[in-house]
């Protein structure tokens, strides 16, 4: 089956440390850019990181630059997303997601095909 | 920093119904590179269109989605019992890496 299963939210008090993770299966995980989007109580959708199909490049927002590291482990199908420094404005559903190939060129469309479950991520004391 | 704007907020339609979804761009948006979503309460997003104008592996052909520049419109021609939720756009390219969405604009029962 062809899915994306996050892992490793709770609750985390300000100030600490959590570290997400992303089992893919039933495709070439490592062909594929991926994303972290979150999405707070009520709210709308939050792009946080991106890294691309080896993990040479990454890219994050500036709200979590410096506090946040996304990486990927292509022989175990696995995506991370490391968040230090954690604050109640972090509180969220975290998703990874897939980004869209373009089926002839291979090129990342860079629009979300496959999306996790997402995970909870609360902080607070 | 680019925003886009979704509008209506919430629109109130019945089943069969026609929807027409808005949104605007505070820049201009490569139509190659504007996506819209469908999120059902406490599940996932789901790509619908990509491109602009593309619908993804799946999606029916009551979705259709047009634009280009600034203004970019998501339409469901008939409304099924299943449509009635929350619908994002999305972008890249026109501020950074980052990708970018919309606030959001919910479609409910009237």
């Amino acid at each position: 089956e062809v899915q994306l299963v996050e892992s490793g939210g709770g609750l985390v008090q300000p100030g600490g440390s959590l570290r997400l993770s992303c089992a893919a299966s039933g495709f070439t995980f490592s062909s594929y850019w991926m994303h972290w989007v979150r999405q707070a109580p009520g709210k709308g959708l939050v792009w946080v990181s991106r890294i691309n199909s080896d993990g040479s490049s990454t890219n994050y927002a500036d709200s979590v630059k410096g506090r946040f590291t996304v990486s990927r482990d292509n022989a175990k199908n696995t995506l991370h997303l490391q968040m230090n420094s954690l604050s109640d404005e972090d509180t969220a559903v975290y998703y990874c997601a897939r980004d869209l190939k373009d089926f002839w060129s291979g090129a990342p469309l860079r629009a979300c095909d496959m999306w996790g479950q997402g995970t909870m991520v609360t902080v607070s004391s | 920093e680019i925003v886009l704007t979704q509008s209506p907020g919430t629109v109130s339609l019945s089943p069969g119904e026609r929807a027409t979804l808005s949104c605007r761009a505070s820049q201009s948006v490569s139509s190659s590179y504007l996506a819209w979503y469908q999120q059902q309460p406490g599940q996932a997003p789901r790509l619908l269109i990509y491109g602009a104008s593309s619908r993804a592996t799946g999606i029916p052909d009551r979705f259709s989605g047009s634009g280009s520049g600034t203004d970019f419109t998501l339409t469901i021609s008939r409304l099924e019992p299943e449509d009635f939720a929350v619908y994002y756009c999305q972008q890249y390219g026109s501020s950074g890496p980052a990708l970018t969405f919309g606030g959001g604009t919910k479609v409910e029962i009237k």
